[in-house]
């Protein structure tokens, strides 16, 4: 049974193109997140929803646009893709994702979306 | 400003207990978690703490001392398989928040 999944597992493409990836959790959390990875094993959160409400927006460029239709599920669209957008992708959920603290607040990570821009 | 870090590497011997050590400086703090991230796949859940001391887990324990910004991840009666990166990530004043450290790449050697 797949917790958090994410579909597809690799995308290659060309600079310019549009391009989504999407997240889907089945463990009825509240909070989903997007990372991204770089080639220096870098982890850093771009987004985060909680129950379909934008909660985190860092400062990524606005070719990025995270939709979340309902709490299961969080997809995200990349708009004129560029050579620097080339890394993973991982979606992660929580339960609450406040700060109330507690191991409740565990993060669980999909398989991640390897994106190759050429 | 948010800095977490944890040394590049480690090598360490199957059979032998390795250390990661970990140091942050957040704006603020609501827990600290260490995760095990193997090449090509998700990282996995390991540990939290978010009061000072000692939380063991089998072969894995992991120690915070918020006054000193320090944690440690111990991993005892290394396995092949042990070998990962190790991310230590502390959790901080906002919702979800969390910041990673560049993680540990743990080489365990026969």
């Amino acid at each position: 049974d797949t917790a958090v999944s994410q579909t597809p597992k690799y995308l290659v493409t060309q600079m310019g193109n549009d391009k989504s990836i999407k997240c889907e959790q089945n463990l009825g959390h509240d909070t989903m997140y997007w990372y991204k990875q770089d080639s220096k094993k870098f982890l850093k959160i771009m987004f985060s929803y909680n129950n379909k409400e934008l909660i985190i927006n860092e400062t990524v460029p606005n070719r990025f646009s995270p939709k979340s239709p309902d709490k299961a599920h969080l997809n995200l669209h990349i708009n004129s893709l560029e050579l620097g957008d080339s890394a993973v992708y991982f979606c992660a959920s929580s339960l609450p994702g406040g700060t109330s603290g507690g191991t409740t607040d565990t993060q669980y990570f999909g398989p991640g979306t390897r994106l190759t821009v050429l | 400003g948010q800095n977490i870090d944890q040394p590049t590497e480690m090598t360490a011997t199957e059979g032998a207990i390795v250390q990661i050590n970990c140091t942050y400086q957040t704006s603020g703090f609501n827990g600290l978690f260490w995760y095990q991230q193997h090449a090509g796949e998700a990282p996995t859940f390991l540990s939290y703490n978010v009061l000072d001391g000692l939380e063991e887990k089998g072969r894995f324990s992991s120690f915070l001392s918020r006054s000193k910004g320090y944690s440690y991840l111990l991993l005892k009666e290394l396995q092949m398989k042990d070998s990962a990166s190790y991310l230590c990530a502390v959790k901080g004043d906002s919702w979800g928040k969390l910041q990673f450290g560049a993680g540990t790449q743990v080489v365990v050697t026969p």
